[in-house]
Order: C-alpha cells, then structure tokens, then sequence
C-alpha cells in the first residue's frame, strides 16, 4: 500500500537555526497537509496546500512557517528560526480526490522535532 | 471552533467490548473521523461518518447522532494490539473550512 514518507525521523536543531522538514505525499493524491503534536497533546493542524498554493493555515503558521512544493513529489515545511516551544511530532498528511464528499488524510510517520 | 470533548484514558480486557465516546459542538458539522494513534507512530484511519447511524467495519463500528453531537467508536474482540490512542476528528465547514479538527484522544489500555 503506498505510504507517506517522512524525513528525517528525529531532528535536533539549537533554537534560531533553521530546519527543513521533509515529506513525500503519496503520488496521485492533490492535498496535503503539516501537522504537529505537542508530547502528550493533541494532533494540531498547521496548514494545507493545494495546486501549488496554501488553501488554509491556522494560527501557529506563523510568518517563521513557510511551505514548499520544489517539484512533483516532495512536499516541504521550513521553520526559519526554532523556537524551544517549535519542539514536537510534526506529521505530514495527504490526500486523494474525494468520492462521495469525502476522503481520509494519510500521515507518515512524523518527524520529532527537538529545539535545545 | 469545534469543542470536542472524549475521555483521557480507557481500560478494558483482552476479548472484551469498549466503547469510546466523542462529543462535539460545531456550527457546520461535515463529517467526523476516528484515527488510531500508536504511541510514537502516525494517526492511521477507521472510519468516517456524516449521517446518523451506524458504520461497521470488522471489529470496529462507529456510530454518529447529529442531533446529540456524539459519536461513539465500538472496538470488539478487544486484543492487546489495540492499545493505542484513539482520536475523534470534526469536520466543521461553517467558515469554508473542510480541516478535521482533532480531539485530544483517548488512551485504551488493553490487559490480560
């Protein structure tokens, strides 16, 4: 079945650095999506791109947030200088087009950001 | 916003019938979503329902009542694999919105 990949899996950065986050959705799907989880909190939505534009972003994807499709596969999330509280899982997702209103979002398997 | 509310932890026996519950209030209800969520690992899908009833699929049902804004996830012939977390997610599309919204999950603990 094909899967959602997720590189690095583990990243420790110092706080100020840069880091980029790497994702390779699934190939035919058209959305995808960073999400984050705080340890011990809930799955939170960061932002969704679609035909090579942001659709939606909530309030953490602030201006240090940015995203990037730099070709047919990769799907990237840019943290311009690391925050301690930028610390957690955060999970790529995809998704195919929608038959009957509707279609799952696919996760990889996170990478878990440090900040020291 | 969506207000999703589920209970933080469950325990339940290997072979037994659990059910976990999920309330939410949504102005603009498009559907909700259970996902599974081993620890360290990627939410993966269960199920999705947006009318009222009951979806089953396997050992696993899940029912919705719009009305009440409540779902419940089923899990029978509990087995020990199936402790993990289990996360609700609404869909609220009242601001154009189509993101499902998660809850904070709820841990099974799965015992002999």
């Amino acid at each position: 079945e094909p899967e959602v990949t997720q590189t690095p899996s583990h990243q420790v950065t110092q706080m100020g650095q840069e880091v980029i986050l790497r994702c390779v959705p699934i190939s035919n799907h058209l959305y995808f999506y960073w999400y984050r989880q705080i340890l011990g909190q809930k799955v939170e939505f960061l932002v969704s791109f679609y035909n090579n534009e942001i659709s939606e972003k909530s309030e953490i994807f602030d201006d240090q947030f940015s995203v990037e499709r730099p070709d047919g596969s990769n799907f990237t999330l840019k943290i311009r200088s690391t925050k301690l509280e930028d610390s957690a899982m955060y999970f790529c997702a995809s998704r195919g087009l929608s038959t009957g209103g509707w279609s799952p979002l696919h996760f990889g398997n996170g990478t878990r950001l440090t900040v020291t | 916003g969506q207000n999703i509310d589920q209970p933080t932890e469950m325990t339940a026996t290997e072979g037994a019938i659990v059910q976990i519950n999920c309330t939410y209030q949504t102005s603009g209800f498009n559907g909700l979503f259970w996902y599974q969520q081993h620890a360290g690992e990627a939410p993966t899908f269960l199920s999705y329902n947006v009318l009222d009833g009951l979806e089953e699929k396997g050992r696993f049902s899940s029912f919705l009542s719009r009305s009440k804004g409540y779902s419940y996830l089923l899990l029978k012939e509990l087995q020990m694999k199936d402790s993990a977390s289990y996360l609700c997610a609404v869909r609220d599309s009242s601001g154009g919105s189509y993101i499902p919204t998660f809850g904070r999950g709820t841990s099974l603990i799965v015992h002999p």
